[in-house]
């Protein structure tokens, strides 16, 4: 069974710190995608990013970076020098290929609140 | 490009009422399916279908039903509604397994 675990329920950070939301995945399946998504005060969700089990190059975008290892199971996100609109909850979820298609299984979300 | 539209936005119930809760998407997506939202808990899939005519359960099932007899459509029906089911509720559609998701805005439902 596929499952996600995002053991970070709250996190708080003043603004310009950097800060690191942790994901940990259970999965029978070689081959399936992780995907982070924010969810803002206004409610909405917004995909952020997405990575396949056979890539395990890291991420960076801006002031976000991801980071995928296989052999911990995680797929970790960072924000480097955080800001006021970076408060939202951030969302891992994870998809399989095989039986499970069609299904997604996300975590619990971790709410950030970037404080000025 | 409306995306995945959502309707109604809102809405109160009473316990033993049915409803039907509205999902359209225009992306031609084969993937689409629904979720809950509770707090503290994430957002918690209850059906979902791989194309037209094909829908499978999720983790929390009980007490909704749906159907896809389109592409663009995949209403979720609550049959008698019942305090435990207040929740926001998201429906999302996708092009496939590897694909990310695309969500509505969201329908908040109280059930009293």
């Amino acid at each position: 069974a596929q499952k996600v675990t995002q053991a970070q329920t709250e996190i708080s950070v003043v603004e310009k710190e950097d800060v690191t939301l942790d994901c940990v995945y259970e999965t029978r399946d070689t081959t399936y995608y992780l995907f982070w998504y924010k969810q803002p005060p206004s409610g909405e969700l917004v995909f952020l990013i997405r990575r396949n089990s056979f890539d395990e190059q890291n991420e960076i975008s801006g002031r976000y970076s991801w980071n995928f290892q296989k052999s911990t199971s995680s797929f970790n996100f960072t924000i480097t020098a955080s800001q006021v609109v970076d408060s939202a909850v951030y969302f891992c979820a994870l998809s399989e290929w095989g039986t499970n298609a069609g299904k997604s299984t996300f975590g619990d979300g971790t709410t950030l609140t970037v404080k000025p | 490009n409306a995306g995945v539209t959502q309707t109604p936005k809102f809405q109160v119930l009473k316990t033993g009422q049915s409803m039907t809760l509205q999902c359209a998407q225009d992306m031609n997506h084969e993937y689409m399916s629904w979720y809950r939202q509770d707090p503290g808990m994430g957002l918690r899939l209850i059906h979902y279908s791989v194309g037209a005519g094909i829908t499978d359960q999720g983790e929390v099932p009980n007490g909704y039903n749906v159907s896809r007899s389109t592409t663009e459509d995949f209403p979720l029906r609550l049959l008698s509604a019942a305090p435990s089911q207040t929740s926001v509720y998201f429906c999302a559609s996708s092009r496939g397994q590897d694909q990310p998701q695309h969500f509505g805005d969201g329908t908040r439902l109280s059930i009293l």
